[in-house]
């Protein structure tokens, strides 16, 4: 079956340190990879994704992720977090299309981000 | 605001009654999705449009689920007869098909049900 897994349910990082966010994923093929975050009572906010090419990407609030396709992994991190930074950071993974797949996201179960001033 | 709308943003309802949601994607999308969100939980996927077409529900969906998005443009969704453990945030997104750097969903700020 298809997962994606965020094995950390919350991480805690001081102000000012590099913070990384754990994500791994079982689906075939080169999916497409995305990570969202989520501030209190509201929706998700789109950070960045992967599709192809170089490994390492950007994203806003000067998030990046690495992809690693031997380890099936997509970190997210930030070189230096900012208290702001806490919230719910979702990973999803999006099968490459193909006839008969609805290309829907599968989603982790979120990491909880706590930035201590 | 050129970003997905949900209305209402809240909604609280007796137990048995019937609510609808509205979701108003970003113009020039053709997909639209509804996911359903518990605390501390990631979203659960429910439905999805393609334009006006529905081509999937979730089967966690009961029958008292119903989707429409009639012009392939914004989207409601129903809930019959609801039941407390229907309380949950549901969120709608919408996304472009074709290009293959579109693709991306974008949300919108959901709209949280409690049933009461």
């Amino acid at each position: 079956a298809q997962s994606v897994a965020q094995p950390e349910d919350q991480v805690n990082v001081a102000e000012g340190n590099p913070l990384t966010v754990k994500c791994t994923y079982s689906v075939s093929g080169n999916p497409y990879l995305f990570w969202y975050v989520q501030y209190p009572n509201r929706g998700l906010q789109f950070l960045l994704k992967y599709i192809t090419g170089d490994n390492l990407v950007k994203g806003s609030y000067g998030f990046e992720a690495e992809f690693n396709k031997s380890q099936t992994s997509f970190h997210l991190k930030k070189p230096s977090a900012l208290v702001s930074d806490s919230a719910l950071y979702f990973c999803a993974v999006r099968p490459v299309p193909r006839a008969g797949n609805n290309r829907k996201l599968i989603w982790g179960l979120g990491t909880s981000l706590a930035v201590n001033p | 605001d050129t970003g997905v709308s949900q209305n209402p943003r809240h909604k609280i309802t007796k137990r048995g009654q019937n609510v609808t949601f509205r979701c108003d994607p970003i113009s020039e999308h053709n997909r639209l999705y509804w996911y359903r969100q518990t605390l501390g939980q990631g979203p659960e996927f429910l439905t999805y449009f393609q334009n006006e077409a529905q081509l999937e529900k979730s089967r966690l969906l009961s029958d008292r689920f119903s989707a429409e998005r009639p012009k392939g443009s914004f989207s409601t969704l129903e809930i019959q007869r609801t039941e407390q453990g229907d309380s949950a945030m549901y969120l709608c997104a919408s996304s472009s098909e074709g290009a293959v750097m579109n693709t991306e969903a974008f949300f919108g700020q959901g709209t949280r049900l409690t049933v009461v």
